[in-house]
């Protein structure tokens, strides 16, 4: 089946720096999802993407949907302690379907 | 975008016996799935809550070990029957066009 990977799995930075997380796969995908889910939590949505080569921002956050439709990234900008948490992509797995396949997830703390 | 609500939050269940777990929506939504996040592992798609017909199953999930209701358009229930220790999880359920939102999960200890 389809599956994503997501890199870094895990990553530590110091609070104010910039932030970079990508997610890829080996086959197409129409929409990409960003989500982030803290503890004890549902995923909340931060970015929605549904063309090739889209960006698009939500305050400190850039996400944009890869040309080749295979990949998306996510960039927080000046990161803040309540960034932390587990950030997920999600791509739509097929046309027809409304349902969508989850990355591993990556790990982010913040270090004040 | 649709407010959730889930119940239980958590519960602890004994080995063997099922629990039924709630999905509510503020608004009618065509569909609704539910999916099971295993501890420290990304969400898997349960199964796809059809109104009005049986519910759409993902590959290794079965109706038997995971009944699904969906009387109407804003209300949902997932039961995990005769519960082990490996059905330990939390579950969501998601609604929306395109999946956007995310109940804030039940979380299931089973002993």
């Amino acid at each position: 089946g389809q599956q994503l990977n997501q890199s870094p799995q895990s990553m530590f930075i110091q609070e104010g720096e910039d932030v970079s997380m990508n997610c890829t796969s080996s086959s197409i995908f129409n929409t990409w999802l960003w989500y982030k889910q803290d503890p004890g939590e549902g995923p909340v949505l931060l970015i929605a993407l549904y063309k090739a080569g889209e960006l698009t921002s939500n305050g400190r956050l850039t996400a944009q949907f890869g040309i080749t439709r295979k990949d998306s990234f996510l960039n927080i900008s000046a990161s803040i302690p309540s960034d932390v948490g587990i950030y997920f992509c999600a791509g739509l797995r097929d046309n027809y379907g409304q349902n969508f396949v989850f990355g591993p997830g990556t790990r982010l703390s913040v270090l004040p | 975008s649709a407010v959730i609500s889930q119940k239980p939050s958590r519960d602890i269940c004994q080995r063997g016996t099922s629990l039924t777990i709630q999905c509510q929506v503020d608004s009618q939504v065509t569909m609704m799935f539910w999916y099971r996040q295993q501890p420290g592992q990304s969400l898997t798609l349960i199964a796809t809550a059809n109104q009005g017909s049986e519910a759409t199953y993902e590959s290794g999930f079965v109706i038997d070990k995971f009944p699904i209701s969906r009387p109407n358009l804003t209300f949902s229930t997932l039961t995990v029957s005769n519960m082990s220790p490996e059905d330990s999880s939390i579950y969501l359920c998601s609604v929306g066009d395109y999946g956007y939102t995310f109940g804030s999960g039940t979380r299931l200890t089973v002993v």
